[in-house]
């Protein structure tokens, strides 16, 4: 058990819909990233929060976004969904913002099939 | 551009043989290298990482890697497999430009025959 912790673990929704995954770090952890991991694109980093702020973005389409509350959890907003955004969705945490040392902690991830 | 490989896509073993799992990377500096694992249905699990120093590091699970330079790889070795390796490994390099996140390479999946 990582102490990263995500809901749902499981999602089904259809086509042009909008969902909300939420994810709470390591207690302590400042830094929360999202990850997308599909067969074809493998894992793919979306966005970085740290400490509320964004910190970098990777390839996070325009129909998605995120935030990271006063209490430091997070939520990846997907909306317009399509076919194509069927994928697990990981949360990472690390203490600091990270200049790549930091161990990154993974949830269990959320599984998102879009029908 | 970064990148990392990993040139196999599935490799089985017999239980109790000796693993290299292979990674290479594209990194313009000194990488930092991280090897995790995935079992099904799990999130990532850290095996061991690489920033700086003795180039043989040892990680859990009684997995190692071995950091080479002037090849560009960084290879995760375990002398005796277990039937509960069977997952996927994911090697990782970072950071990714001026971000902090992670590289990640497509990944293998390592099945153990009995």
């Amino acid at each position: 058990d990582s102490g990263v912790t995500q809901t749902p673990k499981h999602l089904i929704t259809a086509t042009g819909q909008r969902v909300t995954l939420r994810c709470s770090p390591r207690s302590g952890d400042l830094s929360v990233y999202w990850y997308q991991q599909s067969l074809d694109q493998g894992l793919q980093f979306l966005i970085q929060y740290y400490n509320g702020e964004e910190r970098a973005k990777g390839n996070i389409l325009e129909r998605f976004s995120a935030q990271q509350f006063p209490d430091l959890h997070s939520e990846l907003n997907l909306s317009s969904l399509e076919l194509g955004d069927s994928a697990l969705y990981f949360c990472a945490s690390s203490v600091g913002r990270s200049s790549g040392q930091e161990t990154q902690y993974f949830g269990p991830g959320t599984r998102l099939l879009v029908l | 551009a970064q990148s990392v490989t990993q040139p196999d896509i599935h490799i089985t073993v017999s239980e109790g043989a000796s693993l290299e799992l292979r990674c290479n990377y594209s990194y313009g500096a000194t990488p930092y290298l991280f090897w995790y694992v995935q079992s099904p249905g799990q999130g990532l699990q850290l095996l061991l990482k690489y920033f700086s120093g003795d180039t043989l590091v040892q990680g859990i699970k009684g997995f190692e890697a071995e950091f080479k330079r002037s090849q560009s790889s960084f290879n995760l070795r375990k002398p005796s497999v277990h039937w509960s390796d069977a997952a996927e490994y994911f090697c990782a390099v970072g950071p990714g430009g001026s971000q902090g996140n992670l590289i990640f390479g497509k990944g293998t999946k390592l099945s153990v025959k009995p």
